[in-house]
């Protein structure tokens, strides 16, 4: 069965750091780009960060540096550092694999839940 | 960026019922759109990709049409399942993919 399982969530207070895993079973993970969407309460859906099957990186506007997206294909693992961390962070992150058909979204995790306190 | 608005924002119908859902972007999107559905406490599901694909195992009452920047999606019959919140997805223009900001479908 092919599957996504976000860790690393968790409450931080603003300023601060988390790093988001995402453990992948089921599929040739190193086939595939792989994202971070996160979905908050003031903005709902939001993509976050891409990175392809070479590790390119692709990010939001909203990231502005604070945030790291990569990759170890070896340990079929999808990480997301974020740094700087401000209450609008605060969000359900999730772990999505795309389709063949382009960049949707066909495989999601169940979430990971971020809390930044201010 | 693109933007997505999804109209209405709530859709109260019944079981059995059609549901007619609409996205419009801010500008021409071709036909690269998706739909999911989100149901409480699970991450979204895709429903459709370019615009009038079902994705493998969507039931036929699912569909999707439109291009440039008008689309729909409609359930011709709803089931008890189905009702959920909807968003629609663009891949036309990135970074940044966007969202809509949704369409809960109610039970009247």
């Amino acid at each position: 069965e092919e599957q996504l399982v976000e860790s690393g969530g968790g409450l931080v207070q603003s300023g601060g750091s988390l790093r988001l895993s995402c453990a992948a079973s089921g599929f040739t993970f190193s086939s595939f780009d792989m994202h971070w969407v996160r979905q908050t309460t003031g903005k709902g859906l939001e993509w976050v960060s891409a990175v392809g099957t070479a590790s390119d990186t692709y990010y939001a506007d909203f990231v502005e540096g604070r945030f790291t997206i990569s990759r170890e294909d070896g340990k079929n693992s999808l990480f997301l550092q974020m740094n700087s961390l401000r209450a609008e962070d605060t969000g359900v992150y999730y772990c999505a694999r795309v389709t063949k058909w382009g960049w949707y979204f066909g495989l999601w995790g169940r979430g990971t839940l971020v809390t930044v306190s201010s | 960026e693109i933007v997505l608005t999804q109209s209405p924002a709530t859709l109260s119908l019944s079981p059995g019922e059609r549901a007619t859902l609409s996205c419009r972007a801010s500008q021409s999107i071709s036909r690269f759109l998706a739909w999911y559905q989100q149901k409480p406490g699970q991450a979204p599901s895709l429903l459709i990709y370019d615009a009038s694909n079902r994705a493998p195992g969507i039931p036929a009452r699912f569909s999707g049409r439109g291009s440039g920047t008008d689309f729909t999606l409609t359930i011709s019959s709803l089931e008890p399942e189905d009702f959920a919140v909807y968003y629609c997805q663009q891949r036309s223009n990135w970074p940044p993919l966007t969202f809509g900001g949704g369409t809960k479908v109610e039970i009247k």
